[in-house]
């Protein structure tokens, strides 16, 4: 019913350089999307969601997303990366189907961010 | 402050020695979780509550028991733990099962199987 495909394992950036990381979804419903952020040796934290509300989402670090139904896209974007962007991130599509709800992580994107 | 917690953050054990992996949430939440993280595959769920009394199997909940007795409290049991369940295991709460909501998720238990 739903899957979401994180189209880089990895990506490697300078500091102040944009930052892009992809996400293609598929949904047979209207689906919520969320970015989350894993920093080493911790829980996920909650980046940004997308509930069927404005297509371009603002998240918390000057992250952003928007939300491309056209082209089943949630791409993750930021204009300038700081060091302390370098974690693990991961795209989710989520939804309830028959009272039950599973969502459905991304395999996750490495940002590495270089001086 | 609002967190979800779980307990222990490390735990080394051996085949077939039954363990529990406690979690708890202070946000009054509906909805809890567990999920366990692999190399290479993100996160997959494992079982998921709606609410007190009620579970559900995830994507892959072979070898894992669960209960929700209280609320706040959502357990992960493994009754004879098996090497390929090696894995670091989050728990997370949502303030409900909607799908729209996010989750609130622990720092994470590293089991190791040996």
């Amino acid at each position: 019913a739903q899957s979401v495909t994180q189209l880089d394992s990895h990506v490697s950036v300078s500091e102040g350089t944009p930052v892009l990381l992809r996400c293609n979804y598929s949904s047979s419903y209207s689906p919520s999307l969320f970015w989350y952020v894993q920093h080493p040796n911790k829980g996920l934290q909650l980046l940004l969601k997308y509930t069927s509300a404005a297509t371009l989402v603002k998240g918390i670090n000057g992250f952003e997303a928007e939300f491309k139904k056209s082209e089943t896209s949630f791409h993750l974007t930021k204009p300038s990366a700081h060091m302390s962007d370098a974690a693990e991130y991961f795209c989710v599509v989520s939804g309830t189907w028959g009272g039950s709800y599973i969502p459905t992580f991304g395999r996750g994107t490495s940002l590495i961010v270089h001086p | 402050e609002a967190q979800v917690t779980q307990n222990p953050r490390y735990l080394i054990t051996v085949t077939g020695k039954k363990l529990t992996v406690t979690c708890s949430q202070n946000m009054n939440h509906e909805y809890m979780s567990w999920y366990r993280q692999d190399p290479g595959l993100g996160l997959r769920q494992i079982y998921y509550s709606m609410n007190v009394e009620v579970t559900d199997k995830g994507d892959v909940p072979e070898g894992y028991k669960v209960s929700r007795k209280e609320k706040r409290n959502f357990p992960l049991i493994l009754e004879s733990p098996s090497p390929n369940q090696t894995s670091l295991y989050f728990c997370a709460s949502s303030r409900e099962g909607s799908g729209n909501q996010p989750q609130h998720f622990g720092d994470g238990t590293r089991l190791s199987i040996l």
